[in-house]
């Protein structure tokens, strides 16, 4: 079974400047998939970001990056010029490969509350 | 497009009542899944599912049944509820690999206390 592993229950930042939530996993599998989710206090769950990890490439999407290091098995998400409304919990999620025979479903870290001072 | 709709928002049950969470989804995806989320618990996987006909277990699957009898609704049931199953409850679905929405769009949940 796959693990998720979130170190960072808060994290605080000034506006305007850039945050890295840290996330690392553990699995037995070469293809897979990862993601960051954002639940503000609507406790709507939103994607932010994924990556498939067979590219090599990081992803990207405006503010949000990613740094997807796969020997080390670390996805950490960074936020550029934080905004009041990026302040919200932060997930990390792990997706098997379900076309190569791999059970469905998301796989959580226990999620990052994310702070933005003004 | 109205996505994910889960209902109800809000119930409360008593210990030893059963009840069925519904899930509709109206962008044809054929994959499903149903998710807790307990405080410092992060989002635990309950059932899911791979298309019409086809379901299996997640992580916490105990007390819960489903159904996937068509593409669209995928309903959780609750056999006999017990204070434990206190928590809110997500329900997911996904377009399938290679597309450009490989990623799981989620309902805005459903808070169920038992008491």
């Amino acid at each position: 079974a796959q693990t998720v592993t979130q170190s960072q229950p808060e994290m605080s930042v000034q506006e305007a400047e850039t945050v890295t939530l840290s996330c690392t996993y553990d699995t037995s599998e070469s293809d897979y998939y990862l993601f960051w989710y954002k639940q503000p206090p609507s406790r709507q769950m939103i994607l932010v970001i994924r990556q498939e990890a067979y590219k090599q490439q990081n992803a990207t999407e405006n503010r949000f990056s990613v740094n997807f290091q796969k020997a080390a098995k670390s996805f950490s998400l960074k936020i550029s010029d934080s905004q009041l409304g990026d302040a919200a919990m932060y997930f990390c999620a792990y997706r098997s490969y379900v076309a190569g025979g791999g059970a469905d479903g998301l796989t959580f870290g226990k999620g990052t509350h994310l702070i933005i001072q003004p | 497009n109205a996505g994910v709709t889960q209902t109800p928002k809000f119930q409360v049950l008593k210990t030893g009542q059963s009840m069925t969470l519904q899930c509709a989804q109206d962008m044809n995806h054929e994959y499903m899944s149903w998710y807790r989320q307990d405080p410092g618990m992060g989002l635990r996987l309950i059932h899911y599912s791979v298309g019409a006909g086809i379901t299996d277990q997640g992580e916490v699957p105990n007390g819960y049944n489903v159904s996937r009898s068509t593409t669209e609704d995928f309903p959780l049931r609750l056999l006999s509820a017990a204070p434990s199953q206190t928590s809110v409850y997500f329900c997911a679905s996904s377009d399938v690999y290679g597309t450009k929405n490989y990623g799981y769009t989620f309902g805005s949940g459903t808070r169920l206390t038992v008491v």
